[in-house]
């Protein structure tokens, strides 16, 4: 069965850092894209970051700069470093698996299956 | 950055058909992804590229996309249907390459 873990959320000071973790079974991080969505309280799905399957990654233009998304291979396991958390950092963070590929016309369609249950992250001011 | 535009509610009766409509220019032009989220759980995806269903999901369940519009239609609606929907684009033209729809709550009557 295809699962993703998180782990890592907590309550955190504003200009601190947290590490999430996403631990993956059933299939094998390296060879997937990989992104994280966050949602803050009572609020809609954001994008903040993919890491491609050759190790290079893309960033939300609100966060680029301040996190970084990582991957050991030996553990399967994603991370999003965050560092000079906001307020506004305060969110339920997903992991979830990137779904793409291109059509015949060279159009790229990508979405996100599955997901996991989320962290929660609180930044204090 | 732009804004995929759903209305912020649809109710329904139970046995009834239910309509989320996702807008913004020329969508048809793009593949565009649904996801249910209860509440208190993670999204789930229910559509993907326009009218493709993952298995799992019930035929119920259905899509399109055409002009400015994707619509996500549910048939026979359930009490288990009702949650926030969301639909999503890819468009690296975006400063989120990843775009969400403002979301949908259904409410079944």
């Amino acid at each position: 069965e295809v699962q993703l873990v998180e782990s890592g959320g907590g309550l955190v000071q504003a200009g601190g850092s947290l590490r999430l973790s996403c631990a993956a079974s059933g299939f094998t991080v390296s060879s997937n894209y990989m992104s994280w969505v966050r949602q803050a309280p009572g609020k809609g799905l954001e994008w903040v970051s993919v890491i491609y399957s050759g190790g290079s990654t893309n960033y939300a233009d609100s966060v680029k700069g301040r996190f970084t998304t990582s991957r050991d291979n030996s553990k399967n396991t994603l991370y999003l470093q965050m560092n000079s958390l906001r307020a506004e950092d305060t969110a339920l963070y997903y992991c979830a698996r990137v779904l793409h590929y291109y059509d015949r016309s060279g159009y790229y369609y990508s979405w996100f299956d599955p997901w996991g249950q989320g962290t929660l992250v609180t930044v204090s001011s | 950055s732009y804004v995929l535009t759903q209305p912020p509610s649809v109710s329904v009766a139970p046995g009834q058909t239910a309509r989320i409509t996702c807008g913004v220019n020329n969508i048809g032009s793009k593949g565009v992804h649904w996801y249910q989220q209860k509440p208190g759980q993670a999204p789930v995806l229910v559509v993907y590229d326009d009218s493709d269903r993952p298995s799992g999901i019930p035929e119920r369940f259905s899509g399109s996309n055409s002009g400015n519009t994707a619509t996500l239609t549910i048939s026979r609606v359930e009490a288990g249907d009702e949650a926030d929907y969301y639909c999503q684009v890819w468009d690296s033209r975006s400063d989120h390459f990843y775009v969400f729809g403002t979301g949908t709550k259904v409410t079944v009557l």
